[in-house]
């Protein structure tokens, strides 16, 4: 079985600094997706970023950005100018890619860390 | 707000009693994803339905169970409620060809006294 861990269970940065949150995982497969979601107080899940182990690009979106270490099977999440919107747990996510079915399967989850953005 | 829908918001139930959770997918999506995040277990995937079959399973307890009608609605059915089972519930939906993005819904708070 997969499993995700997070080392950092809080972490804490000044607004519109830069901050990364690391994300390590352990697997026998070649091929999968990982995730990283935000859950602000509101408790809503919401993806900010996706991979697919096969790209060897790493992903951005706009102030996010990953750096995917496949052989490390590392994948840390960098924020660049934090905002006190970014404040909220972060959680890293594993997805097979060779679900059984045909379908996907769940996301394998870790424990999260809690981002504390300073003004 | 991710077009996934669940009722209801928040349950407050008593120890041994059987509750149903409730998860409306996005339109167009055919699986449906239960999670429970608890501070003993953090999130956990419990089960997967997919055009009204099941198609995975995770860390689903026995008396847990789940089931996907035939317009996509889902229901997840606890029962022999134990106050470990206090969670927030979460349903996500996917298409089944996309890049398998899951859109999460706003949760069910359970709180078993």
């Amino acid at each position: 079985a997969q499993t995700v861990t997070q080392s950092q269970p809080e972490m804490s940065v000044q607004e519109a600094e830069t901050v990364t949150l690391s994300c390590t995982y352990d697997t026998s497969e070649s091929d999968y997706y990982l995730f990283w979601y935000k859950q602000p107080p509101s408790r809503q899940m919401i993806l900010v970023i996706r991979q697919e182990a096969y790209k060897q690009q790493n992903a951005t979106e706009n102030r996010f950005s990953v750096n995917f270490q496949k052989a490390a099977k590392s994948f840390s999440l960098k924020i660049s100018d934090s905002q006190l919107g970014d404040a909220a747990m972060y959680f890293c996510a594993y997805r097979s890619v060779f679900a059984s079915g045909g379908g996907a399967d769940g996301l394998t989850f870790g424990k999260g860390t809690h981002l504390i953005i300073q003004p | 707000d991710s077009g996934v829908t669940q009722t209801p918001k928040h349950l407050i139930t008593a120890t041994g009693q059987r509750v149903t959770l409730r998860c409306s997918p996005r339109s167009g999506d055919l699986s449906v994803y239960w999670y429970q995040q608890s501070l003993d277990q953090g999130l956990q995937f419990l089960i997967q339905y997919y055009n009204g079959e099941e198609r995975a399973k995770g860390n689903i307890l026995e008396r847990f169970s789940a089931q996907q009608f035939p317009d996509l609605h889902s229901e997840l059915n606890l029962s022999s409620l134990e106050l470990g089972d206090s969670a927030l519930y979460f349903c996500a939906s996917s298409q089944r060809d996309s890049y398998n993005e899951q859109f999460f819904g706003p949760g069910t708070r359970l709180t078993v006294l």
